[in-house]
């Protein structure tokens, strides 16, 4: 069952450009939301978060909404930078006494100088 | 700035072998994890760790793996007998707590069976 949701494989944008990344997630006991970045052959790096109480966090050119209603929630990069090309992975928290993340499949996000 | 390392970068075993894959988590973080990430699938959870004792563990985590804090400083996860389909990336993560806080991960071991 795929929980967490990243409908686009690959995104391809022109430097300077905004980058949208989505993700959907069908469990409503999440309650926290992570976007990680992964470069080839490095572990996932944290990038920034959201909890359910918010709909919108942002740090510096990353900017992360969060629909409840739909259960959407977007990273948006702007201005992209060709160091920003790296697979993107969406993560949800699912609470409880683990707190175990349960992540999507990535989205590949390349920026074109 | 604090990091989690893992060891070995890259391990290559026979089937049917036990590999044990070595973490360090960061110092003061009280939440541990093993995730593995299969070539071009997504980033999969094994199992999470607290407080000495596995919380909980998804179907993969079958008899075969175990993981165990042996000294207050190591995680470890042990596969007992290897198997062509464990050949994957395995990461081992950690959080300071439990609530709304990232895991930091670590650059992962790449373990191929043959």
């Amino acid at each position: 069952d795929q929980q967490v949701k990243q409908n686009s494989p690959s995104l391809s944008v022109q430097e300077g450009r905004i980058s949208i990344l989505n993700c959907d997630y069908t469990n409503s006991m999440f309650d926290y939301f992570l976007w990680y970045k992964k470069y080839p052959a490095e572990g996932p790096t944290f990038l920034i978060s959201i909890s359910s109480i918010k709909d919108k966090n942002e740090d510096g050119r990353f900017t992360v909404f969060l629909n409840k209603s739909a259960k959407h929630l977007s990273l948006h990069i702007v201005p992209s930078q060709p160091g920003d090309s790296a697979v993107y992975f969406c993560a949800a928290n699912s609470g409880g006494s683990n707190y175990k993340l349960t992540f999507g499949k990535g989205t590949l996000l390349t920026v074109n100088p | 700035e604090p990091e989690v390392t893992q060891t070995p970068s890259h391990q290559v075993t026979q089937m049917g072998q036990e590999v044990i894959l070595r973490c360090v988590p960061i110092s003061n973080h009280l939440y541990f994890y093993w995730y593995r990430q299969i070539l071009g699938q997504k980033v999969e959870f094994l199992v999470s760790f607290y407080n000495n004792e596995i919380s909980e563990k998804s179907e993969i985590f079958d008899d075969q793996f175990s993981v165990e804090r042996p000294d207050g400083s190591n995680f470890t996860l042990k596969i007992r007998s290897t198997k062509l389909e464990d050949s994957a990336m395995y990461f081992c993560a950690s959080r300071r707590t439990g609530g709304n806080t990232e895991a930091f991960f670590g650059q992962g071991t790449r373990l191929t069976v043959v």
